[in-house]
């Protein structure tokens, strides 16, 4: 499976916007890059997931590097209900025969 | 819509027993996967069941099984519980699967704790 890197921690102020960087060198072209957080006590969520393009939701952007090696999730004024674990996961296109493959994710840190 | 419950929400077993845990998914939701999370490995993922069918394992051992109703629900099973299973049993449901496009509904999980 293709992995995925993430810095382990990373903290930011309330309102400001927040950039979480995920290299994945070896993504194939018919992988899909996902976002998920968990929050403290909870399961994970789903937040948002792109292919080749940049995305964006109500939630969050995904910034995609032209040559799909690495993306990036915007938040563009984080909140202290932010503060949780980010995972970058890549998802076959086909069907990921391994489920999500999380990896350790980056624990976001919000202070007030 | 109701999102994907999962009880009971805790659990508490002694070694040797086992243990059925229940997922209930996302209305229309065909998809149902288990993972279990530990803070020493993580999120590790176990199985998922579509239509009634596992159509995907991860590595665990036998002890470790799960089935599906023809409505979705899910329930996963644990024999012979070893101390090391402690941890938090979370089901993901979506409407086709584990393909790139989809997007996984997480429960809040069942913490399990083995004495």
């Amino acid at each position: 499976d293709a992995k995925t890197t993430q810095p382990n921690s990373m903290e930011s102020n309330e309102e400001e916007p927040v950039h979480l960087p995920c290299n994945h060198s070896t993504i194939s072209g018919t992988d899909y890059i996902h976002w998920y957080r968990q929050l403290p006590s909870q399961g994970p969520e789903y937040v948002i997931h792109g292919l080749t393009s940049n995305v964006n939701n109500r939630m969050a952007s995904l910034a995609i590097a032209e040559d799909r090696k690495s993306s990036t999730l915007i938040l563009h004024r984080a909140t202290l209900r932010d503060a949780a674990v980010y995972y970058c996961i890549l998802m076959y296109s086909g069907g990921g025969a391994d489920g999500l493959t999380f990896g350790k994710g980056t624990h976001l840190i919000i202070q007030p | 819509k109701a999102g994907v419950t999962q009880t009971p929400r805790y659990l508490i077993k002694t070694r040797g027993q086992q243990v059925t845990l229940s997922c209930s998914p996302i209305s229309g939701h065909r998809s149902v996967s288990w993972y279990q999370q530990t803070p020493g490995q993580g999120l590790q993922f176990l199985f998922e069941y579509f239509s009634e069918t596992q159509r995907n394992k991860g590595n665990f051992p036998g002890r470790f099984s799960g089935r599906q109703f023809s409505n979705s629900r899910s329930e996963m099973n644990v024999s012979t519980l070893e101390l090391g299973d402690s941890a938090l049993y979370l089901c993901a449901s979506s409407l086709e699967g584990l393909a790139g496009q989809e997007t996984q509904y997480f429960g809040p999980g069942t913490r399990l704790l083995v004495l």
